[in-house]
């Protein structure tokens, strides 16, 4: 199975911030990576696909890079509505898996 | 709109079965794979089972082969998740999602899941 890693665990930071998340994959997943969004009490959101292509309807400010095993998730300028649990997944081979979540809020 | 809207969750004792329902609408049902992803409380997310679009291709997770089964319902535009020999590990808010679908070598794969619906609680305790 694909093990994801997520760095870090939590983050705070301020308004307009830049905020960088890392996600690692134990073997090479190609570009096969999402990020979903999650707010509390609510249904995950998908940000971004194949590493780095924004979904539609989702605000500039997040933005996805990385290949093979190192993805990073960006967020340009933090705004209030960004808090949430950011987490990877992987969908390059069975069993799909997900990264243990990053949680953001705001400093 | 595109929205999927899940039932059949509530409160079964360790050992017993239970069916969840989604029910999808705003896209045509039967051109994705659709799939079950699972939240315990407090935790992240478990992704738990796909289905191809004609169910002719399923796939599980190991801790709920051989106990859970999903099925699709073209025509009525609903997935199903069939779930036997409940224990304690499966009590989660259960959500029903839809596979983007990629196009690869004339195969379509499933791809991130785009569309989620808002869950349905499943609690397993005596």
């Amino acid at each position: 199975d694909i093990q994801m890693t997520q760095s870090p665990s939590t983050l705070s930071a301020s308004v307009g911030d830049r905020v960088t998340i890392t996600c690692r994959a134990s073997q090479s997943i190609s570009s096969w990576l999402a990020w979903h969004q999650q707010k509390p009490g609510k249904a995950p959101k998908l940000l971004i696909y194949k590493a780095s292509t924004l979904e539609s309807g989702v605000p500039s400010r997040f933005s996805g890079s990385g290949s093979g095993t190192e993805f990073t998730l960006t967020i340009s300028s933090l705004q209030p509505d960004d808090c949430a649990t950011y987490y990877c997944q992987q969908y390059d081979s069975y069993p799909v898996t997900f990264g243990p979540g990053t949680k953001v809020d705001i400093k | 709109e595109v929205q999927l809207v899940e039932s059949g969750g509530g409160l079964v004792q360790p050992g017993g079965s239970l069916r969840l329902s989604c029910a999808a609408s705003g896209f045509t049902f039967s051109n994705y794979w659709m799939g079950w992803v699972r939240q315990a409380p407090g935790k992240g997310l478990e992704w738990v089972a796909n289905i191809k679009q004609d169910g002719s291709e399923k796939y599980f997770v190991d801790s709920v082969k051989g106990r859970f089964s999903i099925s699709r319902d073209n025509a009525r535009y609903s997935l199903h998740l069939e779930m036997n020999s409940l224990r304690a590990e499966d009590t989660a808010v259960y959500f029903c999602a839809r596979g983007q679908g990629l196009l690869i070598s004339g195969q379509i794969y499933p791809g991130a899941f785009d569309i989620w619906g808002q869950g349905t609680m499943v609690t397993v305790s005596s």
